[in-house]
């Protein structure tokens, strides 16, 4: 079963705006991490957040973790072409410290 | 090696046969995971590998699949009498983890998966 749910399935946006997705879950977590697909490869990891951390910022990319409402939000700054992908949120459950669980994914598309 | 390699990147079978994929972790790494994807979905959990013993067997679909790990290094994931719903793309990640006693999840290093197409 998912752990983690994004939102939302798709989004289009025009180059140089910022993108916004967010991930919801259902369990208490050690930590959260984001990571990015690009068509049909392997995930790269972009950023770990721990429980106990509510902001952190790489760069262009803004993670905030809301642990009581169990959600996170993963923030673009001045999105790119090449930010086109497919993002996930990945949580490792506290019951199951070593199991990362990822959700279904969010679908970003920049339009030049 | 310089990062995770999955073998093979492409494989067609037949309904019934078995195929085994094997995983090749980063030297080092303690942690090797498998999760499997369908066309334009998320990542399901399979199974994980602390050293060579497996903790969580839960996420396997069926008893048609079974994994081991060997030497703390490679894995293989067997799936018997393939089905034409195994059809997927196999991902294996591997992950040095930060310290002893309750193991404590870090950044996942992935492979460019195994794509197994069942007729």
């Amino acid at each position: 079963s998912q752990q983690g749910e994004e939102d939302p399935q798709a989004l289009s946006i025009q180059e140089g705006e910022n993108a916004t997705m967010n991930c919801s879950y259902k369990t208490s977590i050690n930590n959260l991490q984001w990571y990015r697909q690009n068509s049909g490869r392997g995930l790269v990891h972009l950023i770990l957040i721990r429980s106990n951390e509510r902001e952190k910022h790489s760069g262009r990319l803004r993670v905030t973790l809301d642990t009581s409402k169990k959600s996170s939000s993963l923030l673009i700054t001045a999105s790119r072409a090449a930010d086109t992908a497919s993002y996930f949120c990945a949580t490792s459950p506290y019951s199951s410290a070593s199991k990362i669980i990822f959700g279904s994914g969010t679908r970003l598309s920049i339009r030049p | 090696g310089a990062g995770v390699s999955q073998s093979p990147s492409n494989k067609v079978t037949e309904k019934g046969k078995d195929v085994e994929l094997r995983c090749d972790p980063i030297s080092g790494h303690t942690a090797l995971y498998w999760y499997r994807q369908s066309l334009g979905q998320g990542l399901e959990f399979l199974i994980y590998f602390q050293g060579n013993s497996a903790p969580d067997k839960s996420g396997l679909p069926s008893d048609r699949f079974s994994a081991e790990r060997t030497g703390g290094s490679v894995s293989t994931l067997t799936i018997q009498r393939t089905q034409q719903e195994d059809s997927a793309v196999y991902l294996c990640a591997s992950s040095s983890l930060p310290g002893q006693g309750r193991f404590i999840t870090g950044e996942l290093f992935f492979g460019e998966g195994s794509r197994l197409t069942v007729l």
